[in-house]
């Protein structure tokens, strides 16, 4: 079945204590996005990757880090996350370019205490 | 900065209403996508409009595109139980995707 798999889905963290949300998807995409869902803000995107090595800063890239190893996987990394990085994470994965309809996981929540 | 901008905020409808919500970006957009997300899920894509003045139907769903690529319209008639849920649209400049603000639509039976 095609699929974005994130992990984990909800998490519970104190500020300063690094950690990692995993993405992962089986499609071969090559375009792939973290986005974060606020109330009220909708869908804001923060890192994206076009491809294997390639990672552009998205509209709210502050405070995370994204790498892209292997075309399949997309960590979001958040090295000292703070309360206000509390928020619904979605991954998501499209074909081609970037201009392409986007897959989405089924989120992390992530509250920081 | 890139924005789209999505109106009304929240819908209620009686269930066989019509329902129409409004996407305007401030820039040239190449397309525009549609998602829909139901409550507790993750957005699903809908359709994608690419072309100046583009108007396309699923079943009771009407979405169309402007004549500048700046702004787009769904319009969805009859409104059921089943069309819960918050209606967004992408605006795809380039290789960034700039989500609106998304309309939470419900359905009174």
């Amino acid at each position: 079945e095609a699929q974005v798999t994130q992990n984990p889905r909800y998490l519970i963290t104190v500020t300063g204590k690094k950690l990692t949300v995993t993405c992962s998807q089986n499609m071969n995409h090559e375009y792939m996005s973290w986005y974060r869902q606020d109330p009220g803000l909708g869908l804001r995107q923060i890192y994206y990757s076009m491809n294997v090595e390639v990672t552009d800063k998205g509209d709210v890239p502050e405070g995370y880090k994204v790498s892209r190893k292997e075309k399949r996987n997309f960590p979001l990394i958040l090295e000292s996350p703070s309360p206000n990085q509390t928020s619904l994470y979605f991954c998501a994965s499209s074909s081609g370019e970037g201009d392409q309809p986007q897959h989405f996981g089924d989120g992390t929540r992530l509250s920081i205490l | 900065g890139q924005q789209v901008m999505q109106i009304p905020q929240y819908q209620h409808v009686q269930e066989g209403e019509d329902f129409t919500t409004y996407c305007n970006s401030s820039t040239t957009l190449s397309n525009i996508q549609w998602y829909k997300q139901r409550p507790g899920g993750h957005p699903v894509f809908l359709i994608q409009l690419v072309k100046s003045g583009e108007v396309k139907k699923q079943k009771r769903l009407t979405f169309q595109f402007g004549e500048a690529k700046k702004n787009s319209s769904l319009h969805i008639t009859a409104t059921q139980t089943t069309d819960v849920g918050t209606y967004f649209c992408a605006g795809v400049p380039g290789n960034q995707f700039y989500f609106g603000t998304g309309t939470s639509l419900t359905v009174i039976p």
